[in-house]
């Protein structure tokens, strides 16, 4: 089992849709957790960081679920510009960093 | 502008050529490390380090050597690069332990005949 799993999709969404992702990890002791976000054949970029209270930023928002060891990232209102691979990742304490595969998303007119 | 620079950004080799893939930062940062990125694997860590003079291996670290005798350059060697180690390979820096966003650089795509 991967320590860090994510749907691969492509997920197909109409522009305006909402759309939701998930990701599972298998380490309970995991500590932080982000979303990265990476462009066709681009560096993955700090999305956002995700916070056991769940946190916003404009139209995403992100949650934590330690009790099921899981993370959701949520685009609402999607832009053509929301196209592009989204990275779950779980660091363990440390220095271990893992990456999920990732689960593209393609937004459509 | 702070920035990770990765050299080089594309390359195509021949088994059993030596090469190395420099990776350098600006931000003064104590972590730095290495991956690889292939279809549906997703980026998996080849080696890491804390600081100068300090590495150590990651999940694939197989066929792979670093350095890290200044804290701003940490290259990544191929001593004998094989067909299976073509892929695209990012270099990435953060601030330290605690620190979450790993600042990454552009990329080195690789392609070993």
């Amino acid at each position: 089992r991967k320590e860090v799993e994510q749907d691969p999709g492509p997920f197909n969404v109409p522009e305006g849709a909402t759309v939701a992702f998930n990701c599972t990890y298998s380490n309970s002791a995991s500590q932080s957790f982000f979303w990265y976000r990476q462009d066709c054949r681009k560096e993955p970029k700090l999305l956002m960081s995700v916070y056991s209270s769940g946190n916003e930023d404009g139209r995403f928002t992100a949650q934590l679920n330690r009790a099921s060891q899981y993370i959701s990232l949520l685009i609402r209102d999607s832009k053509l510009s929301d196209s592009a691979t989204y990275l779950c990742v779980v660091k363990s304490g440390g220095f271990k960093t893992i990456f999920g595969a990732g689960t593209r998303l393609f937004v459509k007119a | 502008e702070a920035q990770v620079t990765q050299n080089p950004r594309y390359l195509i080799t021949v088994t059993g050529k030596k090469l190395t893939v420099t990776c350098s930062q600006n931000m003064n940062h104590e972590y730095m490390s290495w991956y690889r990125q292939d279809p549906g694997l997703g980026l998996r860590q080849i080696y890491y380090s804390m600081n100068v003079e300090v590495t150590d291996k990651g999940d694939v670290p197989e066929g792979y050597k670093v350095s890290r005798k200044e804290k701003r350059n940490f290259p990544l060697i191929l001593e004998s690069p094989s067909p299976n180690q073509t892929s695209l390979y990012f270099c990435a820096s953060r601030g330290g332990q605690n620190t979450g966003e790993l600042f990454f650089g552009e990329g080195s795509r690789l392609t070993v005949l």
